[in-house]
């Protein structure tokens, strides 16, 4: 268990208000990620980070930002809720492999937020 | 580019059958991870198992088995004697270690298995 959290579990909001989710993970896992899964499309990726204050853009950047001030959390905000923001988030942790033949990273996921824009 | 496909939208087997998800990849690297998640009704995304390139040998655990080909690009997965509690979505994932390690996945396979 790679004791990842995410906050809020469920949250519904109106167009317009701004959000944050929060990812935590309590083992100092370099690299998190925020990704979305909305029906037909599976998960894609909106933000990652790979370090404190390191982040990049994923494939569905837009309308998002991300903060990552402490090695533990991982924040994904979203400036002005849309409804084509209504979705399911995910947040993931991954290690970087020491050994390719080694068989101790796996790829851990939060437990998802459920997030409904009106 | 990466890209992971899985074709198969959604399968529906009866049960105690035998079942095979495909999952075709393309990457640019030499070095690369390979996944299978399996996302039951219950929405959360549950690890089957991780398989780097340098090792093709196929890999079984109890009722479940991969067969990995770098020759054909796919890392396809069978349930055996399928269960009802393998009605689950399965996602096919790659990721590229040394370049950012961002997983990409596939866009999912439904599985129904029915009574």
């Amino acid at each position: 268990d790679a004791g990842i959290t995410q906050s809020p579990r469920h949250k519904v909001t109106e167009t317009g208000t701004p959000v944050t989710l929060r990812c935590h993970q309590t083992e100092n896992h370099r690299y998190m990620y925020w990704y979305r899964q909305d029906p037909g499309h599976g998960l894609r990726l909106i933000h990652y980070s790979y370090g404190v204050k390191d982040t990049d853009k994923g494939e569905v950047s837009d309308g998002y930002s991300v903060s990552r001030s402490k090695t533990e959390d991982f924040l994904l905000t979203l400036e002005s809720a849309t409804s084509s923001q209504t979705s399911v988030y995910f947040c993931a942790i991954s290690v970087l492999p020491q050994e390719l033949a080694g068989d101790d990273n796996e790829q851990f996921f939060g437990p998802g937020t459920r997030l409904t824009v009106l | 580019a990466q890209k992971v496909t899985q074709a198969q939208t959604e399968i529906s087997v009866v049960e105690k059958e035998d079942v095979t998800l495909d999952c075709v990849y393309e990457t640019r690297d030499t070095t690369y991870y390979l996944f299978w998640y399996k996302q039951p009704p219950s929405g959360e995304l549950v690890f089957l198992i991780r398989r780097n390139s340098f090792d093709e040998q196929n890999e079984i655990s109890g009722r479940y088995s991969w067969n990995f080909q770098k020759s054909t690009s796919s890392f396809n997965f069978t349930i055996t004697a399928s269960q009802v509690v393998d009605s689950a979505v399965y996602f096919c994932a790659l990721s590229e270690p040394f370049r950012d390690d961002k997983i990409i996945f596939g866009k999912g396979t439904r599985l129904h298995i029915l009574p």
